[in-house]
Order: C-alpha cells, then sequence, then structure tokens
C-alpha cells in the first residue's frame, strides 16, 4: 500500500527524538480533521483528530496542533520510536463526509 | 475485532476483463467509502454510501467503474472493462457516523496488464 512514492516529502528523525509532521490544509470551511498512518503495504491508520473548535489535542505520545488562522495542522510525535516509520496523511473535512487527504510525508526513524 | 475487510488483496488482469472487488465494512457502521490511490494522484475518494445508499459518486472517474451496496455487510467496486490505467491500490473504509474517523482496509492492488 505505498502511496505517494518518489516525490513524497520525507522526514528523517533519530530514534527517540520527537518529531514534527506539517499540513497545509486548502479549505478555511474544514471544520475536522485527522491524522492517518499508513505502514507498507496496509491501509491507512487513524492516529488522532481534532475538530475546529479546538487548537489542539493530545493522545498518547501524539499531539496535534491546528492553526485555523494560517490553515496548518502538525503532528508531534514524542520520543520516535522505529515502529513510528511510516507514511503520515492529514485529512480534512469540510462538514460533507468527504475528506480531502494530503499527499503525505515519509518518516524515517533512523537508529 | 475484525477490522473492513477487502477481497483480493491482490488482482492482476488483461485490460478488458471485468475486476470485481470486495469489501467487508465494520459491523454497524453505516457509512462506506470506496477510495483508489496512487502515485500520482494520492488518495481518491470514488463514493460513498449511506446505509447502503450511495450518496455521492462525484469521483467515480467514468462509466467503467460502478459500486453497489446490496446490504449492511458487503460492498462491490466493478470495473468493466478494465484499463492499464486503472492500475492502482483500491481501498474500501467504514465509519459509524459520517462525521468520524474511517477505519481503512488493507487494500485491494489491482494491476491491469
Amino acid at each position: 500500500g505505498e502511496s505517494v512514492g518518489l516525490h513524497l516529502p520525507t522526514l528523517s528523525v533519530q530514534e527517540g527524538d520527537n518529531s514534527i509532521i506539517n499540513c497545509a490544509y486548502s479549505n478555511s470551511a474544514s471544520d475536522y480533521f485527522i491524522w492517518y498512518k499508513q505502514e507498507s503495504g496496509k491501509g491507512p491508520q487513524f492516529i488522532i483528530d481534532i475538530r475546529s473548535n479546538m487548537d489542539k489535542r493530545q493522545g498518547q505520545r501524539v499531539t496535534v496542533l491546528l492553526n485555523k488562522t494560517v490553515k496548518h495542522l502538525s503532528l508531534q510525535i514524542a520520543a520516535t520510536q522505529p515502529g513510528d516509520s511510516a507514511v503520515y496523511f492529514c485529512a480534512e473535512n469540510t462538514g460533507t463526509y468527504k475528506y480531502i487527504f494530503g499527499t503525505g510525508t515519509r518518516l524515517k526513524v533512523l537508529a | 475485532d475484525a477490522g473492513v475487510i477487502q477481497s483480493p488483496r491482490h488482482e492482476v488482469t488483461e485490460m478488458g476483463q471485468e475486476v470485481t472487488l470486495r469489501c467487508k465494512p465494520i459491523s454497524g457502521h453505516d457509512y462506506l467509502f470506496w477510495y483508489r490511490q496512487t502515485m500520482m494522484r494520492g488518495l481518491e475518494l470514488l463514493i460513498y454510501f449511506n446505509n447502503n445508499v450511495p450518496i455521492d459518486d462525484s469521483g467515480m472517474p467514468e462509466d467503467r467503474f460502478s459500486a453497489k451496496m446490496p446490504n449492511a455487510s458487503f460492498s462491490t467496486l466493478k470495473i468493466q472493462p478494465s484499463e492499464p490505467r486503472d492500475s492502482a491500490v483500491y481501498f474500501c473504509a467504514s465509519s459509524l457516523t459520517g462525521g468520524q474517523p474511517q477505519h481503512f482496509g488493507d487494500g485491494t492492488r489491482l494491476s491491469i496488464l
């Protein structure tokens, strides 16, 4: 299940360091956002979500930040582990149940 | 709990042949989505259903593509006739309601020769 291949932006991080993956979304009317993780050969897997009435939400080792002013979303992964290596997608929903997915960022965790 | 189940996982066929992809959503989920993923275009929504009824098929590329959901536990995506440019990974996803995260299957990798 590789997604976008040759032209995917790649973030390389040392194991144990924090990772920050960014996403610019397109529609100022979007009110719900999701981060997905996709490992090779698998479908996207839900990580964390946030609604537009919030600017920060925390999960286990992950934090999502939303800046509606500049239409920017970020995913922070604390203490990055080898198992975090994957492609990460943001998805926005404009309220119609149709999600717009970003092109993805490949995270490589270096041992 | 069983997740979204797709079959087959891989399909290789010659152009002109009919291709049928299958999906079993998570039990109790009211929404079902079909996506296509390619290197060039990323993840694209093809069609989605609510309570077995197609709601939006504006992403279906052309009349060669059709999707059905005869009951709450089964959906098919059919391509007839298939063309090499249809080669992609096709994902099915389901969600409890429209405004909640979608759960994806592991996809069908389709290669049209």
